[in-house]
């Protein structure tokens, strides 16, 4: 049972570079969500959908964009990278019907913009 | 403005000193409050969900409650392999989203 599985697990990136996060969840969850987490400042939401073919906008939205084509996979596409954007980026998944239940995380992935 | 607010930001205790942990919350709506462990380099952890105030849930050294405005995480002995960070969040009528707080650092001493 694998839950929700990101790739990859660290990445450098150089200013001005682009890269996917990946990430597949194998629970037939509805919800998923991309965080970002930064040290002393919690967890912020960047994306979340609600099932396939809807995306919308968290907190922190700006340069980043997401699809959401199957139930399974969530990708985050960074444009353009910037310094501002390294930080420790979680993807989760949940199940919602008429009561809200709780959220399964990734292991995360360290990305860091020199 | 909805806001999740955790105390204390660090807390160390020695092993089988019992203490509690404060997530407070200023909310249009409580829909959901939930209670996560972090490890390092690792993904949040899920722990409990607690849906309305009075409520209460038990696992093992661990036990969350629930009031209107705020919820504690019990820590009856605790154990040098329950240090971790523990995340509260929360859910709030007509969001989409969890809003997280930032944190308590916990650390049990042998």
């Amino acid at each position: 049972n694998a839950g929700v599985t990101q790739t990859p697990k660290f990445r450098i990136l150089k200013i001005g570079q682009s890269m996917t996060l990946q990430c597949t969840q194998d629970m037939n969850h509805n919800y998923m969500y991309w965080y970002r987490q930064d040290p002393g400042m919690g967890l912020k939401l960047i994306y979340y959908s609600v099932g396939a073919g809807i995306t919308d906008k968290g907190e922190v939205p700006n340069g980043y964009n997401v699809s959401r084509s199957t139930t399974e996979d969530f990708p985050l596409r960074l444009e353009l990278a910037a310094p501002s954007q390294t930080s420790v980026y979680f993807c989760a998944s949940s199940y919602r019907d008429s009561k809200n239940t709780e959220a399964f995380f990734g292991q995360g992935t360290r990305l860091t913009v020199v | 403005e909805d806001q999740v607010t955790q105390s204390p930001e660090a807390l160390r205790l020695q092993e089988g000193e019992s203490s509690s942990l404060n997530c407070s919350y200023t909310v249009s709506g409580l829909r959901g409050l939930f209670w996560y462990r972090q490890d390092p380099g690792k993904g949040p952890e899920f722990l409990f969900t607690l849906y309305s105030a009075g409520e209460e849930k038990e696992k093992e050294r661990l036990k969350a409650t629930l009031t209107k405005k705020e919820s504690f995480l019990h820590i009856t002995a605790p154990k040098p392999e329950d240090s971790a960070t523990y995340l509260c969040a929360v859910h709030f009528s007509g969001f989409q989203k969890l809003v997280f707080g930032t944190g308590t650092r916990l650390l049990v001493s042998p």
